[in-house]
């Protein structure tokens, strides 16, 4: 049974700092990986989608790279702002595709003026 | 476009009581999620629809739950006989069937049991 693990659970950082957050998860064989975010009552906003084949992706101040291997992703945000503060999701979708995501435990990130 | 819509965005009901929660996906998606994201349990899969195909329930928590999609689009999850722990923020998801499968949330139903 696939499991996904998130660290840090929670991270407290000011504006303007790079940052990290990990995601683990025990079985490889996937089909890709997605990242989300979730703000306090709110549905889910997909950040960025990485193919198992592929290594990264990336969309404006966010990166994501992908070890299927190793099993692991981090999700980079440079330049933090006080609107990053979320709870990030890491998810991954089995071999052929379509269905089933698997979430990981979320990172709640606070970035401080 | 128009996003994936739930509704209603909340719902209280009194223990014993059967809900129906509703699900507009993107248009022209064909596939189509349900989650569940409870405190104690994080996000979990509960049915999946694929254009006509039989849908994979492999993640209802009881036979009090069930899904259907009608016409391919809306889908209604009712729940029967709810229980305090059937409590949690329901989530639908729709994807296209292109090479990345990327799920788009929708905001989510609030369900409360009393």
């Amino acid at each position: 049974k696939q499991e996904v693990t998130q660290i840090p659970a929670a991270l407290s950082v000011p504006e303007g700092e790079n940052l990290v957050l990990n995601c683990s998860f025990t079985d490889s064989a996937i089909y890709n990986l997605q990242w989300f975010r979730q703000d306090p009552g709110k549905g889910l906003t997909s950040l960025l989608l990485i193919q198992s084949s592929q290594r990264e992706q990336t969309s404006g101040r966010l990166n994501a790279s992908l070890d299927k291997s190793s099993g692991r992703s981090t999700l980079y945000i440079a330049a933090s702002q006080p609107g990053d503060s979320a709870t990030y999701l890491c998810a991954v979708g089995p071999p052929g595709g379509g269905n089933k995501l698997t979430f990981g435990t979320g990172t709640q990130l606070k970035v401080e003026l | 476009g128009a996003g994936v819509s739930q509704s209603p965005s909340n719902k209280v009901t009194e223990k014993g009581k059967d809900v129906e929660l509703r699900c507009d996906p993107i248009s022209g998606h064909t596939a189509l999620y349900w989650y569940r994201q409870s405190l104690g349990q994080g996000l979990e899969f509960l049915i999946y629809f694929q254009g006509n195909s039989a849908p994979d329930k492999s993640g209802l928590p009881s036979d009090r739950f069930s899904a259907e999609r009608t016409g391919g689009s809306v889908s209604t999850l009712t729940i029967q006989r709810t229980q305090q722990e059937d409590s949690a923020v329901y989530l639908c998801a729709s994807s296209s069937t292109g090479q990345s499968y990327e799920q788009y949330f929708g905001p989510g139903t609030r369900l409360t049991v009393t």
